[in-house]
């Protein structure tokens, strides 16, 4: 079956670091992958997303590069800010027998310090 | 504003006692599902509907039901909650299943079954 594993968390960064969280994937068929974002109380949102390979995805100075060969989607920003502390979600959405269904990672919780 | 809206936000219930979480969104979408979110889990699907008087199982759909009488809502019913059923739980909608668009999120319903 379809499945989403992200980078074991939590991750805790000082404003203006660089962030990466992992994200790899098993899929039958050609999926299209997303990373959701979830601030604290609130529901999940849309951050970014991919839908064929090679394609990057990008909003709010993050970034994901779909990567077929590698089954990958790694959450990249350059310098990250106080308000970017949230959980984040790597998902995707494969064809066959899915119906749909957004498969998700384990989520990571970003801390970023002042 | 488009938006998916669940009620209520939080709730503590006995073991048994029946309760329904409501679901509903103003954007017309076909597909609707809902999910329950745990702990190194992340979200996993309990039930989804590809439109009016059609639903379906999702991965975890034991101890639930859901009706689709009226497109736009979308009730996630527990007969008998069991405190195994104490989680976050998210509605989601989506254009249709078949399109890999963006899924919209409710703001969550925190249950705890004591």
């Amino acid at each position: 079956g379809n499945s989403v594993t992200q980078m074991e968390g939590p991750v805790t960064l000082s404003e203006e670091a660089f962030l990466t969280i992992n994200c790899t994937y098993t899929a039958t068929g050609y999926p299209s992958l997303f990373w959701y974002v979830q601030y604290p109380g609130e529901g999940l949102q849309l951050l970014l997303k991919a839908t064929k390979a090679d394609d990057k995805g990008s909003n709010k100075g993050f970034e994901a590069t779909y990567r077929k060969e590698t089954t990958s989607f790694h959450l990249e920003k350059g310098s990250v800010q106080v308000s970017d502390s949230a959980v984040y979600f790597c998902a995707l959405i494969a064809g066959g027998t899915s119906y749909g269904k957004l498969t998700f990672g384990q989520g990571t919780i970003l801390t970023v310090h002042p | 504003e488009a938006q998916v809206t669940q009620n209520p936000r939080y709730l503590i219930t006995v073991t048994g006692k029946k309760l329904t979480v409501t679901c509903s969104q103003n954007m017309n979408h076909e597909y609707m599902s809902w999910y329950r979110q745990d702990p190194g889990l992340g979200l996993r699907q309990i039930y989804y509907s590809m439109n009016v008087e059609v639903t379906d199982k999702g991965d975890v759909p034991e101890g639930y039901k859901v009706s689709r009488k009226e497109k736009r809502n979308f009730p996630l019913i527990l007969e008998s909650p069991s405190p195994n059923q104490t989680s976050l739980y998210f509605c989601a909608s989506r254009i249709d299943p078949l399109s890999n668009t963006e899924a919209f999120f409710g703001q969550g319903t925190r249950l705890t079954v004591v």
